[in-house]
């Protein structure tokens, strides 16, 4: 079965608000995570390290804070898209280890 | 950088076997040889990883190269489900704290009746 699992599925959000995405680690404590984006047609490119307790670690481009990311907890990770726009439209993906959630599609209308 | 490289697309026909090569001339002694594959719209699966050994699971199998710069993963007996794209990607062995993984374009799959 799924060892992490991701929250929502997918989301349709309106220009200017924020959507909270839930990524749980469901049989294991998990002190780091990972969050991934994809657009179509493309592969999956690291937007960011979670680590629990502290400050996540960004990669280079990515907007820390557009991209919201709390580890407040060794089993739950949470990304947070602020002011969302448009352009934000895509799949978001987090992992535990070699595990990967389902992926949570955001569209920004 | 992924490290590795794979075709970008192939063909199998449903109920033969698919082969997809990677080649990762620049692994290092302790990366591993890892693969996933990603159907439409979901999060990627893990299949298999190996070192330097040939490596079998329900999934598929691992065939490694002796120098290592080169592996072919084998589903045996392709279905249409199979169809996705497959990643291969290189790294240390994963840890309770590490887990980034560098992904390509990977191989797009795809199973024909």
């Amino acid at each position: 079965g799924a060892v992490v699992s991701q929250h929502p599925s997918w989301v349709i959000c309106k220009s200017g608000t924020s959507v909270k995405i839930e990524c749980r680690s469901l049989d294991f404590q998990a002190t780091t995570m990972f969050w991934y984006r994809q657009f179509p047609k493309q592969s999956l490119m690291l937007m960011a390290t979670s680590n629990e307790g502290s400050k996540a670690t960004y990669e280079q481009g990515v907007e820390k804070d557009k991209f919201l990311i709390n580890h407040a907890s060794l089993t739950l990770s949470t990304l947070t898209v602020t002011s969302a726009h448009p352009e934000d439209s895509s799949f978001y993906i987090c992992s535990r280890e070699a595990f990967f959630g389902q992926g949570t599609r955001l569209t920004v209308v | 950088d992924a490290k590795t490289t794979q075709p970008t697309s192939m063909d199998c026909a449903e109920g033969r076997a698919a082969n997809l090569p990677c080649n990762h001339s620049t692994i290092s002694g302790n990366e591993y040889v890892y693969w996933y594959r990603q159907i439409h719209s979901q999060g990627p699966q893990y299949i298999i990883h190996g070192l330097k050994n040939n490596e079998t699971n329900e999934m598929a199998s691992l065939i490694i190269t002796e120098d290592r710069k080169s592996s072919t993963l084998i589903l045996p007996h392709a279905t249409l489900r199979d169809t996705a794209v497959y990643y291969c990607i290189v790294r240390v062995e994963f840890t309770s704290n590490t887990g980034k993984l560098i992904f390509g374009q990977g191989t797009t799959l795809q199973v024909k009746p």
